[in-house]
């Protein structure tokens, strides 16, 4: 079965500078979500996208923003990065059957490991 | 907010016992529990979930159990393998949110 692609896989970049993750959902997967997962920690959850609209929002720095385009993948572009966003960035996707029946399962992608120097 | 805790944060047990991990949850109104395992350099794996009208769901070797009232949920295996050896989350999440709500992990070794 098609699972989450994110890309690339790795990045390694130098402070200040900027990074672009990519997030391609499972076919029919309207909803992607992210998440960031330091070394030895659990996810947590950055923003969530339903139809192109955000729908949730948790801790993500104001440096970072995200959207999600009408093929419904979606892109974190993280700027001014500092040694601390050094972790794991994982996309999550699910079909939203309308908030009235939620929450849905989650499927994760196998992430982007981003290395700040 | 919510909060998830998790125990224990590491469990060792011999291939062919059971393992059980438990989870409390603070939000009374959260009502989805998935359950995920993380290998090592991969993204965490939707394992079982349950819904706060159902109090004990099965998948062959997995099952979790919920209890509303205690707000307190468990996740069991049955005849482990070496296999099962990952870090376990637990999660909580509810109606009009999308986060979830992860706890802090367990680590279960499996041993043969």
């Amino acid at each position: 079965a098609a699972g989450v692609i994110q890309s690339p896989r790795h990045l390694i970049k130098e402070k200040r500078e900027t990074a672009t993750l990519k997030c391609y959902p499972i076919p029919r997967h309207d909803t992607v979500y992210w998440y960031q997962q330091g070394p030895g920690q659990d996810p947590q959850f950055l923003i969530s996208f339903y139809e192109k609209m955000q729908s949730d929002k948790g801790s993500i720095p104001d440096r970072f923003s995200a959207q999600q385009f009408s093929d419904y993948h979606s892109e974190l572009n993280m700027s001014s990065l500092e040694l601390g966003d050094s972790a794991l960035y994982f996309c999550a996707s699910s079909l939203e059957r309308g908030l009235a029946g939620g929450p849905y399962e989650q499927y994760f992608g196998p992430g982007t490991r981003l290395t700040v120097t | 907010g919510e909060n998830v805790e998790q125990h224990p944060s590491t469990l060792s047990v011999q291939e062919g016992d059971s393992a059980v991990i438990k989870c409390t949850y603070s939000d009374s109104a959260s009502n989805y529990f998935p359950w995920y395992k993380q290998e090592l350099g991969k993204g965490p794996q939707l394992i079982i979930d349950i819904r706060s009208n159902v109090g004990e769901k099965k998948d062959q070797r997995i099952a979790v159990t919920l209890n509303k009232t205690a707000k307190h949920f468990s996740l069991h295996i049955t005849e482990t393998q070496p296999e099962d050896s990952a870090v376990y989350f637990c999660a909580a999440s509810k109606r009009g949110r999308t986060a979830l709500i992860f706890g802090k992990g367990t680590t279960l070794s499996v041993s043969s």
